[in-house]
């Protein structure tokens, strides 16, 4: 089945520095990465997705790059506000995110004022 | 529109106790997953139903754990009897015909004593 690693798994920055948290896959067939953010006791929440027929997306601060051949893709972060500190998934998927997400283990993003 | 609704939001009791986790998914979203996500890690899947079709319930322990989705709307996840090792967040998500996104409830945190 699919592995999804992550890394790293603690980051801390500076407010209006950027942050970039970085996964691999295993599995060649996944074709959909989306990114949740969970702040604590919270549920998971959708911040940005990717599909594997393009390789960059951004919405506003936030931005997803893929790189199929190398099975990686990062969610990059820039001016970073201590709202952004929780805790980042990454995770694949095959069909298009029909199937189960299979999640990285997390990020603990702590951006300091 | 409402969200993915859970209840309890917390539930402590003694190990071998059973214990019972209800999900509501998002109105008119056929697929339904159950994830367990332990303290520190990612989800990962017990069990996913397309309507009231259970069809991937490779990752659900089997001799305690048990699903239904009665008339592909509501769910119900038990765990008969519960273990230590069974503590965790057992969240609930749901996904629209078609759509990429899957949304999560708030889950519900287990503790067993």
């Amino acid at each position: 089945g699919e592995n999804v690693e992550q890394h790293p798994s603690t980051l801390s920055v500076q407010e209006g520095d950027s942050a970039v948290i970085k996964c691999t896959y295993s599995d060649s067939a996944s074709n959909y990465f989306p990114w949740y953010k969970q702040e604590l006791g919270k549920r998971p929440q959708l911040i940005i997705d990717i599909r594997s027929n393009v390789g960059e997306k951004k919405d506003q601060r936030i931005a997803v790059t893929l790189n199929k051949t190398a099975k990686h893709f990062s969610l990059h972060i820039t001016e970073t506000q201590p709202e952004d500190s929780a805790v980042y998934f990454c995770a694949a998927s095959m069909d298009t995110g029909r199937r189960a997400l299979t999640f990285g283990s997390g990020t603990r993003l702590q951006v300091q004022p | 529109e409402a969200g993915v609704v859970q209840s309890p939001r917390y539930k402590i009791i003694e190990k071998k106790q059973p214990v019972a986790f209800w999900c509501n998914p998002i109105s008119g979203h056929n697929t339904l997953y159950w994830y367990r996500q332990n303290l520190g890690q990612g989800p990962e899947l017990l069990i996913r139903y397309e309507n009231e079709e259970a069809v991937d319930d490779s990752q659900l322990p089997k001799d305690r754990f048990s699903a239904e989705r009665l008339k592909g709307v509501d769910s119900t996840l038990k765990i008969q009897p519960a273990e230590l090792g069974d503590s965790a967040v057992y969240l609930c998500a749901s996904r629209g015909q078609g759509a990429d996104t899957q949304y999560f409830g708030p889950g519900t945190r287990l503790t067993v004593l």
